[in-house]
């Protein structure tokens, strides 16, 4: 049973074209994350949630929205797609106040044509 | 602005010998730094960390060095196994009220272990 799952693993898509990721917990963690890793391979926090609150809110384009309907869920829609969105998105989980409890997703590569 | 690097792309080491992954970082207020081990098509995972009080920490095969003054970790891996083979990230993070929990991760370096 994977504990932090995210969906799909791969997405193709389109310039211009509006795009959701989901990812799921069963951690019962309270703390959730997107980063994202670029074609350099640096992982770069975008978001962070806390019992559903943005707490962390790096400097992204808006295009990019998270939601958090419950403290296991931690969405990401990205908006009018460009190609340098292009990249690998990893969410993780993490206990608040912890970051050895830190667990990642297997990440989704999405590729903008 | 890379506050963390891991100026290293790739390492090569024969089983059995030992496996030194170097990081280095720009930012004092960072105080408690974690190493990641990546495999493809997966997510990273939590190897072994290390907070600014101490200069190392040790877990089984894996050791962390850290030199404050120099800016300076290091991983250390011994004895090299074949499943050690993997991306190895080093990241950084403060424990300041606004940047806790954000971590800042190096550009990985690809670790192959050979018989």
């Amino acid at each position: 049973d994977t504990a932090v799952s995210q969906t799909p693993k791969y997405l193709v898509t389109q310039m211009g074209n509006d795009k959701s990721i989901k990812c799921e917990q069963n951690l019962g963690h309270d703390t959730m994350y997107w980063y994202k890793q670029d074609s350099k391979k640096f992982l770069k926090i975008m978001f962070s949630y806390n019992n559903k609150e943005l707490i962390i809110n790096e400097t992204v384009p808006n295009r990019f929205s998270p939601k958090s309907p419950d403290k296991a869920h931690l969405n990401l829609h990205i908006n009018s797609l460009e190609l340098g969105d292009s990249a690998v998105y990893f969410c993780a989980a993490s206990e608040t106040g912890t970051l050895t409890g830190y667990t990642f997703g297997s990440g989704t590569r999405l590729t903008v044509v | 602005d890379q506050q963390v690097k891991q100026n290293s792309p790739s390492l090569s080491v024969q089983e059995g010998r030992i496996s030194i992954l170097n990081c280095d970082y720009t930012n004092s207020m960072f105080d408690y730094f974690l190493w990641y081990k990546k495999y493809p098509a997966e997510g990273p995972t939590f190897l072994i960390s290390i907070s600014s009080i101490k200069d190392k920490n040790e877990d089984g095969r894996f050791t962390v060095f850290l030199n404050k003054s120099a800016k300076h970790l290091s991983l250390h891996i011994v004895p090299s196994q074949p499943g050690d083979s993997a991306v190895y990230f080093c990241a950084a993070s403060s424990m300041t009220t606004d940047s806790w929990g954000k971590l800042q991760f190096g550009a990985g370096t690809q670790v192959v272990v050979t018989p």
